[in-house]
């Protein structure tokens, strides 16, 4: 167990609807990241937060992908007018600067 | 560009046996990490270093700052060290910049 908590794990969802991912990072880590898998590759970065603020944006996170992280604590990923391309692993991590990365068990999205 | 680079893609090896995974990355950074993927599981973190060597267990990484280059070794291999491990590293703003993976497995 990492500390970091996703859910939902698994979302089937069509094509055209939207969907939300949540993070619950390591109570005390500042930075949250979010990451996407796909099947055979790496994790690809989309965003990360220092506390409340979000600090860098991937062009991979293209303007139907949007997250927050309101208080500084969980962070949430939403996905508008999926798309098949969109179907991965969402991934969560956090970390205090300068330390060890945690990473969450990931949210598998199929969008069919 | 900032760039990690590992090899081999794929490790098939026979239990006991000592295993070498390479990690080469293009600029400098302030510390690698290395971490496991089991199939369709999460990531766990084996590592971060940001010299030196560092031993867990029957894993050990080390890393070589002026050749920009790490390595993880497993010795006395077993089915269960079966998983993909990736080295990252956090080029510029801590942002990790991910290898491709390599691919273990472990035969009885």
């Amino acid at each position: 167990d990492t500390g970091v908590s996703q859910n939902p794990r698994h979302k089937i969802t069509k094509r055209g609807q939207n969907v939300t991912f949540r993070c619950d990072p390591i109570s005390e880590h500042n930075r949250l990241y979010w990451y996407r898998q796909t099947l055979g590759q790496g994790p690809e970065f989309l965003t990360y937060f220092q506390n409340e603020a979000q600090l860098e944006k991937s062009r991979l996170l293209s303007d139907r992908f949007s997250a927050e992280r309101p208080k500084g604590s969980f962070s949430t990923l939403e996905i508008q007018r999926t798309e098949q391309g969109d179907s991965a692993m969402y991934l969560c991590a956090s970390s205090r600067v300068e330390n060890t990365i945690y990473f969450g068990e990931g949210s598998w999205l199929t969008v069919v | 560009k900032n760039e990690v680079e590992q090899s081999p893609q794929n490790l098939t090896a026979q239990e006991g046996e000592f295993i070498t995974i390479n990690c080469s990355y293009s600029v400098g950074i302030s510390a690698l990490h290395w971490l496991q993927q089991h199939p369709g599981g999460g990531i766990v973190s084996l590592f971060m270093l940001s010299s030196g060597k560092k031993k867990h267990g029957r894993l050990i990484a080390t890393i070589n700052i002026q050749e920009k280059h790490s390595s993880l070794h497993i010795t006395a291999s077993h089915p269960r060290d079966s998983a993909v491990y990736i080295c990252a590293a956090p080029f510029g703003n801590e942002k990790l910049t991910f290898g491709t993976g390599t691919r273990l497995t472990i035969i009885p």
